[in-house]
């Protein structure tokens, strides 16, 4: 069964760089999309970004440009960057899983099978 | 932009059948998928698919779905249902990732 296990700093001052780090365990990330997802303070659920199997990144056009995920095949880890933050960053960061494909007769699905536990990113 | 709508609070009595439902335009192409959330938790994947449950989650989760409305279908609802649901799927035009507002489901 994949797991996956995320790790960063929890706190930062506005204008610094978010980093996050998840690792994989049980998978392959040449398999599957693998992405980021948040979620302010009692509020909904965030797309962040995603990459394919071949290293295409996928960014949430709403942070302009901000976001930058990276991948370590050779740890099986892929990583989370954010620069400039403001306290509109401050939220709960998932690591995920997608599957993503098309069905016949021409029908799309998109789904996130696993999640992290959440790392709490508070900018103040 | 196109987005996903929910309905953000949703109350059923113990037993009983709910529909939650999902708005959106990307559902003309995609199926939704669908996940639990409770406090202080992760999301779970409860929905995928045309109407696929994970392994572990109850067959009285199931969805249906009629142009751009998604629906998620709790048969018999039980009291550790009660928890946030959110919906989810793609948006190839503007090659964008879509989550609902999320709906807060209150079992009385």
């Amino acid at each position: 069964q994949v797991q996956v296990q995320q790790w960063g700093a929890g706190l930062l001052k506005p204008s610094e760089t978010l980093s996050l780090t998840c690792a994989v365990y049980g998978g392959s990330l040449s398999r599957n999309y693998w992405g980021w997802v948040r979620q302010p303070p009692g509020k909904g659920l965030e797309w962040i970004g995603e990459f394919s199997q071949s290293g295409t990144t996928n960014y949430n056009p709403s942070l302009r440009g901000r976001a930058a995920i990276s991948v370590d095949r050779s740890k099986n880890q892929f990583s989370l960057k954010l620069s400039s933050v403001t306290a509109a960053d401050t939220a709960i960061y998932f690591c995920a899983r997608v599957d993503r494909g098309v069905l016949p007769p021409f029908y799309y699905y998109y789904y996130i099978d696993v999640w992290g536990k959440g790392t709490t990113v508070i900018v103040s | 932009s196109s987005e996903l709508t929910q309905d953000p609070d949703v109350s059923v009595a113990l037993g009983q059948t709910v529909r939650i439902t999902c708005q959106g335009d990307s559902l003309r192409s995609y199926y939704a998928s669908w996940y639990q959330q409770k406090p202080g938790q992760a999301p779970v994947l409860v929905i995928f698919g045309k109407n696929n449950r994970p392994s572990g989650i109850p067959d009285r989760f199931s969805v249906s779905s009629s142009g751009s409305t998604a629906s998620l279908t709790i048969t018999g609802a039980q009291a550790e249902d009660e928890a946030d649901y959110y919906c989810n799927s793609r948006d190839n035009s503007e090659n964008n990732v879509q989550f609902g507002g999320g709906t807060k489901l209150t079992v009385l």
